[in-house]
């Protein structure tokens, strides 16, 4: 069965403090991982997608790599405005190829 | 990147009522839609996939007659929540997707939150 995990489930930082999120997964035939960036109340936004193992993508402070069974989402110097919650999703290469299935997503919050 | 509209962006009704939700591509096509409902601190759950042209294919679980689905056009999805009740309160989200196969992406509306009362 596919699965997607994502930890943790908050996370507080001050403003220049770097860490990472993780996205780990379980799904048969991996054809995407993507991340998304939900602020409350609004649809989630695009990030990224990775599609094969060794795979790094950036964008300003955000970096997300991807191994055969985890993604993770580095966040390089925070600023308050990244607080939102970040979603993981993986498209499993199966039947209902088309869906995303997504992670619980972490809760960022960016302290100034 | 690909923009999503939907209409309204929050809608209250009576028990009892339809309503209806509108998800519209606004720089591109979009042959495939989705929708997608999440309840508050969850995670997005896909409830239909809307194909123009054709029905929907429906998640297990997910009432077809109670959630009426139209993609009468290559710009434009609809969902007719229909006979409301408070359980079906939610945010309701759609996404088009851009490109097919390797390679695709799924881009979000702005979402609408329902609320029956």
């Amino acid at each position: 069965e596919d699965q997607v995990t994502q930890s943790p489930e908050a996370l507080r930082l001050q403003e220049g403090e770097s860490s990472s999120l993780n996205c780990s997964y379980t799904v048969s035939g991996l054809r995407g991982l993507f991340w998304y960036r939900q602020d409350p109340g609004k649809g989630p936004e695009f990030l990224f997608t990775l599609y094969s193992a060794g795979e790094e993508k950036e964008k300003e402070r955000l970096k997300a790599t991807l191994t055969k069974k985890e993604s993770f989402l580095h966040i390089t110097a925070p600023k308050p405005e990244d607080s939102a919650t970040y979603l993981c999703a993986v498209q499993a290469g199966g039947t209902g190829a088309n869906n995303l299935f997504f992670g619980t997503g972490t809760r960022l919050t960016v302290i100034p | 990147g690909a923009v999503v509209s939907q209409h309204p962006s929050r809608v209250i009704c009576k028990s009892g009522t339809s309503v209806k939700i509108e998800c519209r591509s606004l720089d591109f096509q979009a042959t495939t839609m989705f929708w997608y409902r999440q309840f508050p601190k969850q995670s997005l759950m896909l409830m239909a996939t809307s194909n123009e042209g054709s029905k929907a294919t429906y998640e297990q679980g997910v009432e077809k007659d109670k959630f009426l689905i139209n993609h009468a056009s290559l710009t434009l999805s609809t969902l007719t929540v229909t006979s409301a009740h408070p359980e079906d309160s939610s945010f309701y989200i759609c996404s088009a997707r851009v490109g097919r196969g390797f390679g695709e992406t799924q881009y979000f509306g702005p979402g609408t939150r329902l609320l029956v009362l």
